[in-house]
């Protein structure tokens, strides 16, 4: 079975320009997150959706961190304009349902660098 | 709030057991509880929903202490490939004992084992 799938591994671009991360949940289920990953902060959670409705956003540190989930198969997170101390390591994660008895399941995640 | 997990690293030889520890300042609802290789996504291990209750996958089980808002990971007769760094995820008991899923990760503890 395919798992989470993130696009794309990889982003380098200079400070403000728009970066878009893109997520494919596993098929079926119906909550996703987006966390930031870095040596200083940790596993964070930026904002999570349950039936394609954004839940919680209090994690999205700033207006420029916009996130939208469309349909049940597509979620992007954006940035603009980008700044150096938006580098991190962006992972998307999914589950069944939302509630404490599902486990995440995690993307391999966009490795971001702000230069 | 964060979770505290204690301790932050610790090495073993191949064979021997290690304990990670999270606490947590809030009364919990759940504790789930991940393991990250370097440039990987975290994978799920196990969650625990009861206090006292015990899990196990393999070598590797957990106990939730409600009473005292912290969980314990236990890792028997240590190989290689436990080698990684483990995060707990808690959810915090909220009015009602709804749960909504969202987890806060401690900081992590890196475990490395050698031959």
């Amino acid at each position: 079975d395919a798992g989470v799938i993130q696009s794309p591994r990889h982003e380098v671009t200079e400070m403000g320009q728009e970066v878009t991360l893109r997520c494919k949940p596993i098929s079926g289920h119906n909550s996703l997150f987006w966390y930031r990953q870095t040596m200083m902060r940790g596993l964070e959670l930026l904002i999570y959706f349950n039936n394609n409705v954004p839940i919680d956003d209090s994690g999205m540190p700033e207006d420029r961190f916009s996130a939208k989930m469309p349909n049940a198969s597509f979620s992007t997170l954006k940035i603009q304009p980008s700044e150096p101390r938006d580098s991190a390591v962006y992972f998307c994660a999914s589950s069944l349902a939302l509630t404490a008895y599902q486990p995440q399941h995690f993307g391999d995640g966009t490795r971001l660098s702000i230069l | 709030q964060q979770p505290v997990q204690s301790p932050q690293a610790v090495i073993l030889r191949e064979g021997e057991d290690a304990v990670i520890n999270c606490s947590s300042s809030k009364a919990l609802y759940s504790v789930h509880w991940y393991r990250q290789k370097h440039g990987e996504a975290p994978v799920f291990l196990m969650i625990l929903l009861k206090g006292g209750e015990q899990k196990g996958h393999e070598k590797i089980s957990a106990s939730f202490n409600e009473k005292k808002q912290q969980s314990s990971l236990y890792l028997t007769a240590s190989q290689l490939s436990y080698s990684g760094t483990y995060f707990c995820g808690t959810e915090s008991a909220v009015a009602g004992g709804t749960s909504y899923g969202k987890l806060t990760f401690g900081q992590g503890t890196i475990l490395t084992v050698h031959p």
